[in-house]
């Protein structure tokens, strides 16, 4: 089965400062991994996807992550916060059913930005 | 469309009775998901349909929950018999196909209420 964790609820950070957003995957096959966005009042926004090319992912709005085998993580990172960042986070691998695939989440970490 | 739209955007009602919701997908995309997210969760599977046929529903918390996409485009959830523990984010999203790099658009959801 193929399955994510999301290590800690919450995150806060000064702005300007490094953001790190945690995420473990279990998966039988070659993962597929997934990290989206949430703003208030708005539906999830793909940020990025690994599928297996690079082992980095650059994204949208200055976020990248790094898929690391070793470690079974897929941490997502920015250089340097803003205030526009503060948002909901889910990390997401991928399962095949019926010939579909359909990503299966964590359970969210919130950025919270401080000025 | 241009996105995934979702109506009602907030249905409140008094458990016991049916609700119905509604997700307008993306027009070219073959592939519609339905999610339930609960308050400080992630979205959690229910159901997904490849045009009209639905592959998979085992996400479908119980047989008060049911889904269709008749005509391969617009879908409806419905929920028969709510209870207090059916209050949720019900989401919507949409791909081209189920291939496994394929990006889900999400709608913004319908927050429900059941009293």
């Amino acid at each position: 089965a193929q399955s994510v964790t999301q290590l800690g609820s919450h995150v806060s950070v000064s702005e300007g400062a490094l953001v790190l957003l945690r995420c473990n995957y279990s998966s039988s096959v070659p993962p597929y991994l997934f990290w989206y966005v949430q703003y208030p009042n708005q539906g999830l926004q793909l940020l990025l996807k690994y599928t297996s090319a690079a082992t980095l992912v650059k994204g949208i709005n200055g976020f990248e992550a790094e898929f690391k085998k070793s470690e079974t993580s897929f941490h997502l990172t920015k250089p340097s916060a803003h205030m526009s960042d503060a948002a909901e986070y889910f990390c997401a691998v991928r399962r095949l059913s019926g010939g579909s695939y359909i990503p299966t989440f964590g359970r969210g970490t919130s950025l919270i930005v401080h000025p | 469309g241009a996105g995934v739209s979702q109506s009602p955007r907030y249905k409140v009602t008094k458990r016991g009775q049916d609700v119905t919701l509604r997700c307008d997908p993306i027009s070219s995309h073959a592939t519609l998901y339905w999610y339930q997210q609960a308050l400080g969760q992630g979205p959690e599977f229910l159901t997904y349909f490849n045009y009209e046929a639905q592959p998979d529903k085992s996400g479908l918390p119980s047989d008060r929950f049911s889904a269709e996409r008749p005509e391969g485009s617009i879908s409806t959830l419905t929920i028969q018999r709510t209870e207090q523990r059916d209050s949720a984010m019900y989401r919507c999203a949409s791909s081209l196909s189920g291939a496994s790099a394929d990006t889900q658009y999400f709608g913004p959801g319908t927050r429900l209420t059941v009293l």
